[in-house]
């Protein structure tokens, strides 16, 4: 699978919103983009994934560049209950496939 | 979404035991799961991947006859941490596929003393 690069940590204003950048530049064309969070000393929960049009759910938005190379996902409206890791992960749509995490964005959602 | 439950939540051992940690797909079936591990500040390292029927595939690195995993039925795989030793305490993930989803358990952490 191929790697992504996030930054280690972002801050974000309660109410505003919060977008966290991803780059895959060795994206393969079969890999699809997820995020999953981890709210401390949880399990990680899934958010979203796209391969490569744009994709929004009632969690967040998925936008990727036209080339595949970097996306950003956005949560429209942050709170406090948002302040997590958040991991980008790029991998194939197959059954079995594993996940595997980089680094992730500690997001920050201060009042 | 679907669910994944572990059990125990937490478990505290003393040095030399061995301790078995379950993980349940509550309301789906799973032929593949996964184990993570994970330190403090620190990301999830996959350990292995747990296949219903069949034995594990462990990652480089993964001692597969210290973490015993068995996948029993489509709904149940366990992780025996044998010999325990301090070094071993960790947070505990599993999680299963559901199609091209992945779901995650809430963790088991792990405190050998």
């Amino acid at each position: 699978d191929a790697k992504t690069t996030q930054p280690p940590s972002m801050d974000c204003a309660e109410g505003r919103a919060a977008n966290l950048p991803c780059n895959h530049s060795t994206i393969s064309g079969n890999e699809y983009v997820y995020w999953y969070r981890q709210i401390h000393s949880q399990g990680p929960q899934y958010i979203i994934h796209g391969l490569k049009n744009n994709e929004t759910n009632e969690m967040a938005s998925l936008i990727i560049t036209e080339d595949r190379k970097s996306s950003t996902l956005i949560l429209p409206h942050a709170t406090l209950r948002d302040t997590a890791v958040y991991y980008c992960i790029v991998r194939t749509y197959n059954q079995g496939g594993k996940l595997i995490f980089g680094q992730g964005t500690e997001l920050s959602v201060k009042p | 979404g679907a669910v994944v439950s572990q059990h125990p939540s937490w478990v505290i051992c003393k040095s030399g035991t061995s301790v078995k940690i379950e993980c349940r797909s509550l309301d789906f079936q799973a032929t593949t799961m996964f184990w993570y591990r994970q330190f403090p500040k620190q990301s999830l390292m996959l350990m292995a991947t747990s296949n219903e029927g069949s034995k594990a595939t462990y990652e480089q690195g993964v001692e597969k006859d210290k973490f015993l995993i068995n996948h029993a039925s489509l709904t149940l795989s366990t992780l025996t941490v044998t010999s325990a030793h301090p070094e071993d305490s960790s947070f505990y993930i599993c999680s299963a596929n559901q199609g091209a989803e992945q779901y995650f358990g809430p963790g088991t952490r792990l405190t050998v003393t």
